[in-house]
């Protein structure tokens, strides 16, 4: 069974661009999470969707976007970049309904550089 | 606001020793608690999960303790081998349910010595 996919891995972009991640969560995994990792912070959530509805959202700007689609690839987008927005960006799916742990499988990352 | 804390950046351990890796929160609403592994250039992987019901959880080498008077976890990684050496992190949800919701914490770099 194929993993969690991330596109693109690595990408630089200059200050006041904007920047549009994907993500293909494991095949049948309906949710989806994204989360933003930065030395020394750790994760910090920004999102889940499950059935192309944003259901939980986390403490970041409106900058932050994201969308789910009818087969469950979500995008998240960054506008107007800003140098502290420079880290790892990593994506998660989830099976819904699933009854336990509530595990995240993660994806690889995608590494966003701002100059 | 750091609600899931992990205060030791580092820790370096002999090969067959124990790792202990801490962790705190301050979020009494958190009732469950889960450690993740992250190596270099890959996404973080699922380790071992506990409920806030339980005080104890094992998985073969790994062992995970909640005292929820301290609000304090632990990972215990017994025998440590080189394998092991990864950054750690320690996250924490509201119920099972919504544990697609994770606080992490900053993460701990273990390193274990041959």
């Amino acid at each position: 069974k194929a993993g969690v996919t991330q596109t693109p891995r690595y990408l630089i972009k200059t200050r006041g661009q904007q920047v549009t991640l994907s993500c293909s969560p494991i095949s049948g995994h309906r949710s989806v999470s994204w989360y933003q990792q930065t030395p020394g912070q750790g994760l910090q959530f920004l999102f889940e969707y499950f059935s192309e509805t944003q259901r939980n959202k986390g403490n970041f700007p409106g900058r932050f976007s994201g969308r789910q689609f009818s087969n469950s690839r979500s995008e998240m987008n960054v506008s107007t970049l800003e140098l502290g927005d420079s880290a790892l960006y990593l994506c998660a799916s989830s099976p819904e309904g699933r009854a336990g742990t509530g595990e995240l499988f993660f994806g690889e990352g995608s590494r966003l550089t701002v100059l | 606001d750091q609600q899931v804390k992990q205060n030791s950046p580092s820790l370096s351990v002999q090969e067959g020793r124990i790792s202990i890796l801490n962790c705190d929160y301050t979020n009494s609403m958190f009732d469950y608690f889960l450690w993740y592994k992250k190596y270099p250039a890959e996404g973080p992987t699922f380790l071992i999960s506990i409920s806030s019901i339980k005080d104890k959880n094992e998985d073969g080498r790994f062992t995970v303790f909640l005292n929820k008077s301290a609000k304090h976890l632990s990972l215990h990684i017994v025998p440590s081998q080189p394998g092991d050496s990864a950054v750690y992190f320690c996250a924490a949800s509201g119920s099972p349910g919504s544990a697609r919701q994770l606080t992490f914490g900053s993460g701990t770099q273990l390193t274990v010595l041959p």
